[in-house]
């Protein structure tokens, strides 16, 4: 069966400091993979998707990035956190063309 | 550009009672609708998925409903139970070709089952 793992589930960061996020699949092979973020009282905003390895989309202009260095790895990461970067970055992958998407357990960004 | 309500963001009803979860979507054309659930400070389960072509999808005491042309859905729970106390997502996906298989989500429905 497919799994998907996201770390680290929590973390306090300062202001300015270096961010990286990292989630993988298990089970699948080039699924379709995500980057959300929940902040508080929002919806969920897309912020990146890929569909292969070295093929990124970004949904909003950001001080974030994402990489996928394996089918099956996505991570993001930052060079220099801001206070509005906190929120719950949640992860997911879906099949290509498939109908269903999973997420992972997601990760609480705290930018104090 | 897909935008998609949910309404209302809060509900509470009383254990037993049957109850709607209400979501509308700007754009009709779209590939399909998925119903998810949130737990406080957890990822996210999909609960029931809809296709374009299909009216409705039933899982135990869920039943979603589509009307693609209203550009509505509703979500149904029966017989709600403490247990269903939850956020209700709702996302609509345009198709499957590269730049639209992204999901574009509802803000949500916190619900709350009194026992």
């Amino acid at each position: 069966s497919q799994t998907i793992h996201q770390w680290p589930a929590t973390l306090v960061q300062p202001v300015g400091s270096p961010l990286s996020l990292e989630c993988t699949v298990e089970g699948t092979s080039n699924p379709n993979l995500y980057w959300y973020r929940q902040a508080a009282g929002r919806g969920l905003q897309l912020l990146f998707y890929s569909v292969g390895i070295g093929q990124i989309s970004s949904e909003v202009p950001q001080n974030l990035s994402a990489s996928r260095p394996q089918d099956r790895q996505f991570i993001l990461s930052s060079k220099k956190l801001l206070l509005s970067d906190s929120g719950f970055y949640l992860c997911a992958w879906s099949t290509t063309g498939g109908h269903t998407i999973y997420f992972g357990e997601g990760s609480w960004l705290t930018v104090v | 550009k897909q935008e998609v309500t949910q309404i209302p963001a809060a509900l509470s009803v009383p254990e037993g009672e049957n109850l709607v979860l209400n979501c509308s979507f700007t754009d009709s054309a779209i590939y399909n609708l998925q119903w998810f659930r949130q737990d406080p400070g957890k990822g996210l389960t999909s609960l029931l998925l809809i296709q374009s072509s299909q009216r409705e999808q039933t899982s135990g005491r869920l039943n979603a409903s589509l009307d693609k042309s209203s550009g509505r859905s509703t979500l149904y729970i029966a017989a709600s139970q403490p247990g269903d106390s939850a956020t209700y997502l709702c996302a609509v996906r345009l198709g499957t070709n590269f730049g639209n298989e992204k999901l574009t989500f509802g803000t949500g429905t916190r619900l709350t089952i009194i026992p």
